[in-house]
């Protein structure tokens, strides 16, 4: 167990609608990274927070946005969601956000869009 | 943001030493070298880093030559279970985006 909790695990929608995927980091780590992982995409970096701040940004597409709360609990919102959004989505964490530190994942939620 | 280049599968059997290189030809002298191992639909999880010469846990062995240009993590004695994708990652503190590449898929054979 990691100590990263992903909620839903799976979540099942259809096209244009709008979904939101929960994050609660690991106690005590201040930074929250989301990835996506499609069959024919690999492991793809979207967007990393630090404390509530936005700290670097990847593949993200202008239809999805994330937040940190000051709970440190983070949420990746989902709209108009096409097909290909289908994946699997997982949020990591780590004390302090710096590029050497250890990353601890979660379990991933798995988006499937009909 | 130090690119890096791995094979994209390697095959081994039971019991084997199995050793899987990673390029980073333009590693910076602050930047560190790390390996996750990922089963499927699982999320990656970390196995060793190291910045220079050799580093073992209880997992596995990273090598990192002189040059840093490189480096080779090596697992021990296979089983069917190691069977998995691995990355690997270069960073320094300074880098705060933890982009994975495609990652070597290893598959251990009975």
């Amino acid at each position: 167990d990691s100590g990263v909790t992903q909620t839903p695990k799976h979540l099942i929608t259809a096209t244009g609608q709008r979904v939101t995927l929960r994050c609660s980091p690991r106690s005590g780590d201040l930074s929250v990274y989301w990835y996506q992982q499609s069959l024919d995409q690999g492991l793809q970096f979207l967007i990393q927070y630090y404390n509530g701040e936005e700290r670097a940004k990847g593949n993200i597409l202008e239809r999805f946005s994330a937040q940190q709360f000051p709970d440190l609990h983070s949420e990746l919102n989902l709209s108009s969601l096409e097909l290909g959004d289908s994946a699997l989505y997982f949020c990591a964490s780590s004390a302090t956000g710096t590029g050497f530190e250890k990353l601890f994942f979660g379990s991933g939620t798995q988006l499937s869009v009909l | 943001l130090a690119k890096t280049t791995q094979p994209i599968s390697m095959d081994s059997y039971e019991g084997q030493e199995v050793n899987i290189t990673c390029s980073h030809n333009n590693i910076a002298t602050n930047d560190y070298i790390t390996w996750y191992q990922q089963f499927p639909s699982q999320g990656p999880r970390f196995i060793i880093q190291g910045y220079k010469t050799k580093v073992t846990n209880e997992v596995a062995s990273l090598f990192i030559p002189a040059d840093r240009k490189s480096s080779t993590l090596s697992l021990p004695r296979v089983s069917l279970s190691d069977t998995a994708v691995y990355y690997c990652l270069v960073g320094d503190y300074n880098n705060n985006d933890m982009r994975f590449g495609a990652g070597t898929r290893l598959t251990v054979k009975p």
